[in-house]
């Protein structure tokens, strides 16, 4: 049962417009979003974050936005540049206890082109 | 860098054998997990140690075992070697006292080829 879902496997935009990756969840005990960026042979590199208490988050061209009612989040790059190109993940963390693992999406390719 | 180390990067070995991952976390942090990213499985977490004590287990098999010692490094042991764990074994360390949620931060991965 996938509890993070990213439904586009890959993505592609045109440099210096908007890239938005989407991201779903079922678990509701969910109270804690990351986005990773991944190029390969690499390790994912964190991004941005959002509790759940929020629904907007904002570091420099990155945005996250998070629909507790929809059980959505996505993440807004703005301009994209070339150097974006790498698969995103969405993960999330929650439950309570000393659960905090992070369960991850498959990830989107994003694609930039000049 | 996100001043968490793994070694070796790369490991070939043969099946029935056993290795040993090894993983520093970040300066501070209390918390290391350990991640295993496969073709068709993705990124899946495996098991939480949190300052010595082991916090959480997801889907780790039972011929993988794994801990951490005083100095807050991290051992994943892997024994009797199947061709279907060649992958990605990722760790991750956080702060370890979590309030509203804690980002975990990446090391660079040990890639796994089980021949």
């Amino acid at each position: 049962d996938q509890q993070v879902k990213q439904n586009s496997p890959s993505l592609s935009v045109q440099e210096g417009r908007i890239s938005i990756l989407n991201c779903d969840y079922t678990n509701s005990m969910f109270d804690y979003f990351l986005w990773y960026k991944k190029y390969p042979a690499e390790g994912p590199t964190f991004l941005i974050s959002i509790s759940s208490i929020k629904d907007k988050n904002e570091d420099g061209r990155f945005t996250v936005f998070l629909n507790k009612s929809a059980k959505h989040l996505s993440l807004h790059i703005v301009p994209s540049q070339p150097g974006d190109s790498a698969v995103y993940f969405c993960a999330a963390s929650g439950g309570g206890g000393s659960n905090y693992k992070l369960t991850f999406g498959k990830g989107t390719l994003l694609t930039v082109n000049p | 860098d996100s001043g968490v180390t793994q070694t070796p990067k790369h490991l070939i070995t043969a099946t029935g054998q056993r290795v040993t991952l090894r993983c520093s976390p970040r300066s501070g942090d209390l918390s290391v997990y350990w991640y295993q990213q496969s073709l068709d499985q993705g990124l899946q977490f495996l098991i939480q140690y949190y300052n010595g004590e082991e916090r959480a287990k997801g889907n780790i098999l039972e011929r993988f075992s794994a801990q951490q010692f005083p100095d807050l490094h991290s051992e994943l042991n892997l024994s009797s070697l199947e061709l279907g764990d060649s992958a990605l074994y990722f760790c991750a360390s956080s702060v370890g006292v979590r309030d509203v949620g804690e980002t975990q931060y990446f090391g660079p991965g040990t890639r796994l080829l089980v021949l």
